[in-house]
């Protein structure tokens, strides 16, 4: 089986400051997508990373994937109360209509 | 565009009663999928349509019935549902089984009386 742990589970932190959200895995993964959703809201796709190394940005989000393709992370630089959200991380391996969701990052930014 | 849209977005039904969830999508994408979302959890896979077939059911009681009448709608019809049932409902689509980048749509947020 699987598994996506997400790290950490739940952050607070004031408008402007920087954080890191992980996603660790023990398996081989072929892609990886970042999602964020909102309360009673969709997950909306962020970016979909493939090669072992990849680093994306989007505007203050930074992604990358690690080197042997079984971690993530998420960078955000000068988080803004727009940021806020459920982040969620997903793997594709093998069958690629099922993705494995990580346990979620929750984050509040306020002013 | 890279819009799914559902119907209705919050629906409340009693344990007796039969509805149905909409879904549709105007990507050209092939395949389709229902998950379902508990308070503070991940989505759960329960079904994937690909190319208007149903390809995978992750052992979703009988009470939830999916159908695909085209390639752009998904609908899930219910009866008979328990409280526990009680969740967020997305849809989403990909372009094919192949891809992984799945699209999903704001959810129906159904209460179970």
């Amino acid at each position: 089986t699987q598994l996506l742990e997400q790290s950490p589970q739940f952050l607070s932190i004031q408008e402007g400051e920087n954080l890191t959200v992980y996603c660790n895995s023990s398996s081989v993964f072929s892609s990886l997508q970042w999602y964020r959703q909102e309360p009673g809201e969709g997950p909306v796709l962020l970016v979909t990373v493939v090669t072992g190394g990849e680093v994306k940005k989007l505007k203050r989000l930074t992604f990358q994937f690690g080197d042997a393709r079984k971690d993530s992370s998420l960078h955000i630089t000068a988080a803004q109360p727009g940021d806020t959200g459920l982040y969620l991380c997903a793997g594709g391996a093998g069958t690629a209509s099922k993705l494995t969701f990580g346990t979620g990052t929750r984050l509040q930014v306020t002013l | 565009d890279t819009e799914v849209t559902q119907t209705p977005k919050h629906l409340v039904m009693g344990m007796t009663n039969k509805k149905s969830l909409k879904c549709e999508q105007h990507m050209g994408h092939r395949a389709m999928y229902w998950y379902k979302q508990k308070a503070k959890k991940p989505p759960e896979l329960m079904f994937v349509y690909s190319y208007e077939k149903l390809s995978i059911n992750e052992s979703v009681p009988s009470r939830f019935s999916p159908e695909c009448p085209n390639s752009s709608l998904l609908n899930l019809h219910l009866h008979a549902l328990q409280p526990e049932d009680s969740a967020l409902y997305l849809c989403a689509s990909s372009q094919s089984d192949y891809s992984y980048e799945q699209y999903f749509g704001p959810g129906t947020r159904l209460t179970v009386t």
